[in-house]
Order: C-alpha cells, then sequence, then structure tokens
C-alpha cells in the first residue's frame, strides 16, 4: 500500500545544531508539506513543493529549508536549532503526477523534535 | 486571505449524546472544506471532504457536515458518540485543493 513515512520519530538536539528530518512518499503525488504543531495554534505550514526543484515558504518558514531533488522525498532541515523550534512536525502529500489536485492530503505520523 | 476557526478548544458529551463540532471559514472564493481527526501519537486522518458537490457531506465512522454558504459554516456532527471518538479534530479550507489553512482544532471527550 501507498504511504507516507517520517524519520526520525523522536529527535533530541542542542540549540545551533543542523538538523533534517526526512519525509518519503509511495504515492506518487506531486505536492508535498511540512507543518508543525504546536498547542494552541492548530498545524502551520513551513515550506511546500508542487513539484521536483520547486519549494515556496509558507506561513513559518523562518529558521527552515527544503529541497525537493525527486518527487518521493522532501527533507526538512533545521539550519541552527533553537528552543522554539521545540514542536511536533507533519509532513503531507495531495495531488497526482497527472496534474490536478486529489483534494485531500495524506499525513505522515510525525517527528517529536526536541531542542535542548 | 484565509482563515478557519473552530469554536470551543474543548468539547465533552456523554456516550451516545451529540455531537457537534463547529467550525467558520473565510474565503474569497468557493473553498474546498476538510475534517480531519488525530489520534493519540498519530497523524491526521482525513474524515470528509467538501469539494463542491453535495453540501451535506457524509464521512467516516459515522461524521457528517453541512457545508453553509449563507453562515460559512462547515460543523461536523455525529449523532451517538462512541467512546472510540476521542481525538482531536480540525477544520481545514483550501482555494485551490492545494494549500490548506487548518484551524487550532478541537479536543473531543467522550464521558462514559
Amino acid at each position: 500500500d501507498a504511504e507516507i513515512t517520517q524519520s526520525p520519530r523522536h529527535k533530541i538536539t542542542e540549540t545551533g545544531r543542523q538538523v533534517t528530518l526526512a519525509c518519503h512518499q509511495t504515492w506518487n503525488h506531486n505536492n508535498m508539506f511540512w507543518y508543525r504543531q504546536d498547542l494552541g495554534h492548530g498545524l502551520r505550514l513551513i515550506h511546500y513543493s508542487y513539484g521536483v526543484h520547486d519549494t515556496n515558504k509558507g506561513e513559518v518558514s523562518d529558521g527552515y529549508s527544503v529541497s525537493r531533488s525527486n518527487t518521493e522525498d522532501l527533507p526538512l532541515t533545521l539550519e541552527s536549532a533553537a528552543s522554539s523550534q521545540t514542536s511536533v512536525y507533519f509532513c503531507a502529500s495531495s495531488g497526482s503526477l497527472a496534474g490536478g489536485s486529489s483534494y485531500e492530503q495524506y499525513f505522515g505520523p510525525g517527528t517529536r523534535l526536541t531542542v535542548t | 486571505a484565509q482563515s478557519v476557526t473552530q469554536l470551543g478548544s474543548h468539547v465533552s458529551v456523554s456516550e451516545g449524546a451529540l455531537v457537534l463540532l463547529r467550525c467558520n471559514y473565510s474565503s474569497s472564493v468557493p473553498p474546498y472544506l476538510f475534517w480531519y481527526v488525530q489520534y493519540p501519537n498519530q497523524g491526521l486522518q482525513l474524515l470528509l471532504k467538501y469539494t463542491s458537490a453535495a453540501t451535506l457531506v457524509k464521512g467516516i465512522n459515522g461524521f457528517e457536515a453541512e457545508f453553509k454558504k449563507s453562515e460559512t459554516s462547515f460543523h461536523l456532527t455525529k449523532p451517538s458518540a462512541h467512546m472510540s471518538d476521542a481525538a482531536e479534530y480540525f477544520c481545514a479550507v483550501s482555494d485551490d485543493g492545494n494549500q490548506f489553512y487548518f484551524g487550532t482544532g478541537t479536543s473531543l471527550t467522550v464521558i462514559p
């Protein structure tokens, strides 16, 4: 079955370190998204991509970067981790290579990141 | 700009009682609307979606929602709550089916 996976599921890192969170989908979707979930804020969009080599900033992109070198993966990098980036991170995907939108996003299980 | 407001961050109902979770949206164009459910330590799972077809949408697990354009609402209901319905529920809006805007979520507690 098609799925979307994230790794690691849990990560503890120190302030100032670079961290990369992986997201891999086998839906063959052209759209991929990264969100962070914080109490009282719901899900906020960090970055998104509508295809290979396409990346766009979301609502809370400062301190984060992404790159899209193939259809299946959209890694999220925290250039210099800060305590304010302690959160749960979700990857999602939607759409198809044939174009158009499936009108729904499929979510991964999440990565819980703690910055100490 | 689009936004979603979920009234009530916490809702408690008795088992067997009606579940009503409120969602109001703002959008400059006819929107696509979604309800997602999140169980503890899991990702979000789609409950139902409105994409400009029938205004009453039926989803999984007995949930349904009605799109009311005049009220800019998309409230989620279930006639009879079950213990397994306890979870976090998120309403989301999109004007192009690609970029989503989520509400802050409503935590549903079911009392036995």
